[in-house]
């Protein structure tokens, strides 16, 4: 079974922290994603990899950057942790010549900013 | 208008019905779909795939109508445990665009 892990389930930071979040599958998938999820608005892109050193930016990647120096190992990482940064973050993926929507999610990171 | 739209229920159902949710989408562009299932607090699972006009899978169909714009899923003889809620999703372009619904959420019981 393909293995998503993300490294902390729930997390409480200040605002203007720097919070790291960190997802590592174990499948040798290229294709990585970070989504964040909130209430009435579905899941949201905010960063995705095709492969290592390799970023894109996705519909709502203001307030975060991301790092892939290992091609298992996807971190989103958010410089100044903000209010509305609080919600729960998802980590996705899937590999080169499969299904573009056919993802395999980790258990998401619940990320509160006071 | 949201890309994808979904009815965001409860749809309270009792075990053994027969149940369906629509979901519509507005990019006519939008070349696949897919139903994830979603337990609360957990992570969404991919439970069909659509690529042409649909998909059955056990008590899960899922319709495409390419003329209407709009997925359907229908679960039917409902078990307690089909209670979550399910995300709709397109896919479209070449790349990796993927929108997702806000979701419908299914509650069945005794």
């Amino acid at each position: 079974d393909v293995k998503v892990t993300q490294s902390s389930r729930y997390l409480v930071k200040r605002t203007g922290e720097k919070v790291f979040l960190e997802c590592v599958q174990d499948m040798d998938h290229e294709n990585m994603f970070w989504y964040r999820q909130d209430p009435g608005l579905g899941l949201r892109l905010i960063y995705f990899s095709y492969d290592v050193k390799m970023k894109e930016k996705g519909d709502i990647p203001e307030g975060y950057s991301v790092s892939r120096e290992k091609k298992e190992r996807f971190s989103l990482i958010l410089e100044s942790a903000s209010t509305n940064q609080t919600s729960m973050y998802l980590c996705a993926s899937f590999p080169s010549g499969s299904r573009a929507g056919e993802l395999f999610f980790g258990e998401g990171s619940r990320l509160t900013v006071l | 208008r949201k890309e994808v739209e979904q009815d965001p229920g409860p749809f309270n159902v009792p075990e053994g019905a027969t149940v369906a949710f629509n979901c519509t989408y507005s990019n006519s562009a939008s070349q696949s779909f897919f139903w994830y299932r979603q337990d609360c607090r957990k992570e969404p699972k991919l439970l069909m795939s659509v690529y042409s006009s649909g998909n059955e899978d056990g008590r899960f169909t899922a319709q495409l109508n390419r003329a209407s714009q709009y997925i359907s899923l229908l679960i039917r003889d409902s078990k307690l445990s089909d209670s979550a809620t399910y995300l709709c999703v397109a896919h479209t372009g070449g790349g990796n665009k993927l929108t997702f619904g806000t979701g419908t959420q299914l509650k069945v019981e005794l």
